[in-house]
């Protein structure tokens, strides 16, 4: 079955450095999303992605973040200049229509701030 | 503001027992909600999906129910086994792209 793959599974990086998190959403699928979920805390909604272009963000999703597709088949999530408080687990999910359709995640990466 | 709630927070029973994950959001206006399922250390699954128009929806041993006008949902579980422990969310969608998600119903189903 196919699925959402996303490198690496785990980040450690220091506050202030900058990270590209990866993902490889399902292939035929036009909807890219990311969401994370900080430990202990509900999933939150990041952004979605569809066209090439953003089509929604939340309020979290500032100025230090951003996302690309830069080829046919990856999705990046890149935080300039991360914080502690960046530290979560990201989740990629895709789907192969907009609203009212069924999303499949990815295994999430780990992202850790010192 | 809309939010999502599930009770209870955390739930253990012994295997075969019917279960029931309940879900309350505050606006009634949903376009749909799922439910998710969530392993440790892994992405989430979708298990149901229900658009607004609709009452419940079956796969397997799982079904959702969805009383949009107050505002509740309710996984069924029949016939529990150890492999259904995971932590379950509920989201809902309200016409955008977002999903707003629950804080979880925690299971484990022992043998």
């Amino acid at each position: 079955e196919p699925e959402v793959t996303q490198t690496p599974s785990h980040q450690v990086t220091q506050m202030g450095q900058e990270v590209i998190l990866r993902c490889v959403p399902i292939s035929n699928h036009l909807y890219f999303y990311w969401y994370r979920q900080i430990l202990g805390q509900k999933v939150e909604f990041l952004v979605s992605f569809y066209n090439n272009e953003i089509s929604e963000k939340s309020e979290i999703f500032d100025d230090q973040f951003s996302v690309e597709r830069p080829d046919g088949s990856n999705f990046t999530l890149k935080i300039r200049s991360t914080k502690l408080e960046d530290s979560a687990m990201y989740f990629c999910a895709s789907s192969d229509q907009g609203q009212g359709v069924k999303l499949f995640f990815g295994s999430g990466t780990q992202l850790s701030v010192l | 503001k809309q939010e999502v709630t599930q009770i209870p927070a955390a739930l253990s029973v012994p295997e075969g027992e019917n279960l029931v994950l309940n879900c309350s959001f505050t606006d009634s206006a949903i376009y749909n909600l799922q439910w998710f399922r969530q392993d440790p250390g892994k992405g989430l699954t979708s298990l149901l999906l229900i658009q607004s128009s609709q009452r419940e929806q079956t796969s397997g041993r799982l079904n959702a129910s969805l009383d949009k006008s107050s505002g509740r949902s309710t996984l069924y579980i029949a016939a529990s086994q150890p492999g259904d422990s995971a932590t379950y969310l509920c989201a809902v969608c309200y016409n955008t792209d977002k999903l707003i998600f629950g804080t979880g119903t925690r299971l484990q189903v022992f043998p």
